[in-house]
Formats: C-alpha cells, structure tokens, sequence
C-alpha cells in the first residue's frame, strides 16, 4: 500500500537556520503531494501542495518541488523563525480514491532564539 | 478554502457520559472526515464520508458514530465514554464544494476537540 516517511524529530535549530525535513513516499501512480503544520492545540493547516512531478509548492517561506525520479517531497526554508515552532506533515492523496490522506509520522521542529 | 468549526475545543468529561463532537463546514464540500490523534502525534482516520447518508469506518477501529444527514454537518458521538477515548479529535473536508462549483483534493482541517475522560 501507500505510505509516506518522513524524518523523526525532534528537529532543534537556532533562529535564522537553514531548514529542511525530509519525506519520501511509496505510492503506485502519481499521487498529489502535502506538506500540513500543527501548532499547538492547533488543528492541521495546509502549508504547502504539489500535483504534479517538478511542481514547487510554496508558501511562507517554505518550499517542498514533488521529486518523481526520487519519490520524494522535501520540506525546506532558508531562514526559520521562533514561530515556526510547530509539528510538520508530509501526506498523498488520490482524486480518485476518495482524497484519503495517507500521513507521515510528522516532525517537530523547535526553534531557539 | 475551507471554513471548518469544531465545538467544543476543549471537553472534560466523566466516564459513562455519552458525548457527541460538533464538525461543520461552510463550502458544501461532499466528503468529510474523522481523525483521532494521539499523543505521539500520529493521526488515524476513524470515519468519513462521501457524502449525505454515507458513512464508512476508517482504518482505525472506534467506539464512537457518525451521521450526515446534512452536507454541511458531520457529527461524532460516543454512547459511553472512557478514559480510553481521551485524544484530539480532528474534522476536516474536501472535494467537490457544491457553493462554489469547483472540486478540490485538499483536506481542510477544523482546529480539534481535545477530549479528556476521567
């Protein structure tokens, strides 16, 4: 079956650090590609998307390109904020499977003034 | 985007109690869902559906219901609850938004009950 995995954390870093959290996925076909962000006793928030291969979802900040040759869909900032503080998802879906989400373990991250 | 509203946020309760979690949404998007999230983070689907009258059971096995008897409305409820059951409860939406005529494979979250049994 499908499955997402992305790195374990906690990740640690100081404010103005490059980020990156890695996610790798299995998937038979071309699945859309998510990154979500959890803040606490937040729910889920939609950081980023990608459809397609070479698609670069961005938001904030924050970038993630849907590496097809890889099967892999890491998320990266170039400079991190103490509010960025926040567990990170990598997930898939399908259109034609009901847009079932099949989730990462997640990453959290802590960044230190 | 999605508007998505869960009620209560929070919900301390005693064992026994029967409890039901409000899920609402605003866009008229057919399909919906239950997560239940543990401490350690992972998120496990335990129901959606596709739309009005449609209810399917998720990967993960639960004690608790759901009904759509309404497009908008998607509500959880636990006829006896438990310790066991004390986690984050996340509700979210996606698909085709009958109010704006347009299709989407995004799930849009709600901001979660979290539910504690005593």
């Amino acid at each position: 079956g499908d499955s997402v995995t992305q790195m374990e954390g906690p990740v640690t870093l100081s404010e103005e650090a490059f980020l990156t959290i890695n996610c790798t996925y299995t998937a038979t076909g071309y699945p859309s590609l998510f990154w979500y962000v959890q803040y606490p006793g937040e729910g889920l928030q939609l950081l980023l998307k990608a459809t397609k291969a070479d698609d670069k979802g961005s938001n904030k900040g924050f970038e993630a390109t849907y590496r097809k040759e890889t099967t892999s869909f890491h998320l990266e900032k170039g400079s991190v904020q103490v509010s960025d503080s926040a567990v990170y998802f990598c997930a898939l879906s399908f259109n034609n499977a009901g847009n079932m989400l099949t989730f990462g373990g997640g990453t959290r991250l802590m960044v230190k003034p | 985007e999605a508007d998505i509203y869960q009620t209560p946020r929070y919900l301390v309760i005693g064992t026994g109690k029967k409890i039901t979690l409000e899920c609402s949404q605003t866009m008229g998007h057919d399909k919906m869902y239950w997560y239940q999230q543990d401490p350690g983070m992972e998120l496990h689907l335990i129901h959606y559906s596709y739309g009005v009258n449609s209810t399917e059971k998720g990967d993960l096995s639960s004690e608790s219901t759901v009904s759509r008897i309404r497009t908008e409305h998607f509500p959880l409820t636990l006829e006896s609850a438990r310790p066991s059951h004390t986690s984050q409860y996340l509700c979210a939406s996606s698909g085709y938004a009958s109010s704006g005529g347009y299709s989407t494979d995004t799930q849009y979250f709600g901001p979660g009950t979290r539910l504690t049994v005593l």
